[in-house]
């Protein structure tokens, strides 16, 4: 069965400061792995993807991910974060032969201080 | 426009009554799920209908009953509320594996 992991349940970052998100999964297949951000009261906005090909990605608002098959990992990462960086972040696992159903993390809470 | 909308934002209700939540896309998307939240932020798939035929349904409670007039519409429909109902009920539709999610639906049952 899949899962995704989330190490981390919350990280404080000053703003300017670098972020890494952690997220582990696991999987029997090749999986397709997503990055969502939800901010307090939204829904969830899709923030990058990886299906296949370069296993570094670049997403929306400065973000990426890099995939490493070999530690199944899928870490998310921005140079500098901004104030309303402050959020809570979700891993995602799916596949296309289980009709897109995605496995989610537990989250992870970014707190962005002055 | 919006892509993908949810009626209503919040949800007041007493246990045991029964209650609807709607959801549109307008992205042409032949796939749309129902997520639950929990109060720790654990998002968990309810159902998922493709062309309006289901095709995940998850271990649910029969008190919750979706439904898919068309393939732009997903319904909701939950019977005898309970507390544990509590949550933020998403919507989501999807093609070639993206999924874009609805604003949520905040449903406070007392």
């Amino acid at each position: 069965a899949q899962s995704v992991t989330q190490p981390d349940i919350h990280i404080t970052v000053s703003e300017g400061a670098s972020l890494e998100l952690r997220c582990n999964y696991s999987y029997g297949a090749t999986p397709y792995l997503f990055w969502y951000v939800q901010s307090p009261g939204q829904g969830l906005q899709l923030l990058l993807k990886y299906f296949s090909g370069d296993t570094l990605v670049q997403g929306i608002k400065g973000f990426e991910a890099e995939f490493k098959r070999s530690q199944s990992s899928f870490n998310l990462r921005k140079p500098s974060v901004h104030w309303s960086d402050a959020a809570e972040y979700f891993c995602a696992v799916g596949s296309t032969d289980s009709w897109g159903k995605l496995q989610f993390g537990a989250g992870t809470q970014v707190v962005v201080t002055p | 426009d919006t892509a993908v909308s949810q009626t209503p934002k919040y949800l007041v209700t007493q246990m045991g009554n029964d209650k609807s939540i709607k959801c549109e896309q307008n992205l042409g998307h032949d796939t749309m799920y129902w997520y639950k939240q929990d109060s720790k932020k654990f998002l968990k798939i309810m159902f998922s209908y493709n062309n309006k035929e289901l095709i995940i349904n998850e271990t649910v409670p029969n008190r919750f009953s979706p439904k898919s007039p068309d393939k732009a519409h997903l319904n909701l429909h939950i019977n005898s509320l309970e507390l544990g109902d509590s949550a933020v009920y998403f919507c989501a539709s999807s093609q070639s594996g993206e999924q874009y999610f609805g604003p949520g639906t905040r449903l406070t049952v007392t």
